[in-house]
């Protein structure tokens, strides 16, 4: 099983910043990795999928970048909308993981 | 627009039965791949099971193998997920989930 491993936990920003997250697989997942959002109360979101496309519907100040074992979800410059937590989950083989996830929290 | 609708949680006691469903719709369902994701309460994101569109490879997370069934009929545009046997660490909202669209997701609570 590929465990995928969030840094940081929490990440205590203001509103124009940019927030930097991090995801690292225990092996090799291509470019198999997707990035979601969710809000409380709400379902996930695809935000990112295949590493660097942004979804349907996603402002470009949200990119994805990285390859194989290390990967990264950069917000260039946070909305008040943006605070929420963030999962990484890898496509690359079974069974499909997810990592811990990333708060990203108005400071 | 895409759209996925989940139903037929609920509270169950231990042991019991449950099987949820997944309406889909704006999308040729026939021709994709399926998942179930779940996700306990305050807790993260857990990959439950897979079927093609074909129905053709089927997976399951460890957790649930045995216990749960996961079905489609094309016909119907319809994805579901037979839970048997299930366990208090079974609670969990559970979503559908296409291509990375999910829908709202549907709340299973196992307590006796």
């Amino acid at each position: 099983e590929i465990v995928l491993t969030q840094s940081p936990a929490t990440l205590s920003l203001s509103p124009g910043e940019r927030a930097t997250l991090s995801c690292r697989a225990s092996q090799s997942v291509s470019s198999y990795l997707a990035w979601y959002q969710q809000k409380p109360g709400q379902a996930p979101r695809l935000v990112i999928y295949d590493a660097s496309n942004r979804a349907t519907g996603i402002p470009a100040r949200f990119s994805g970048s990285g390859s194989a074992t290390d990967f990264t979800l950069t917000i260039s410059s946070l909305e008040p909308e943006d605070f929420a937590v963030y999962y990484c989950q890898q496509r690359y083989n079974w069974p499909l993981t997810f990592g811990g996830g990333t708060k990203v929290e108005i400071k | 627009e895409v759209q996925l609708v989940e139903s037929g949680g609920g509270l169950v006691q231990p042991g019991g039965s449950l099987r949820l469903s997944c309406a889909a719709s704006a999308f040729t369902f026939s021709s994709y791949a399926m998942n179930w994701v779940r996700q306990a309460p305050g807790k993260g994101l857990e990959w439950v099971s897979y079927i093609s569109g074909s129905t053709t490879t089927i997976y399951y997370a460890d957790s649930v193998k045995g216990r749960f069934t996961v079905s489609r009929d094309n016909a119907k545009n319809s994805l579901y997920l037979q839970m048997n046997s299930l366990r208090a660490e079974d609670t969990a909202v559970y979503y559908c989930d296409w291509k990375g669209n999910w829908g709202q997701g549907t709340l299973v609570t196992v307590s006796s």
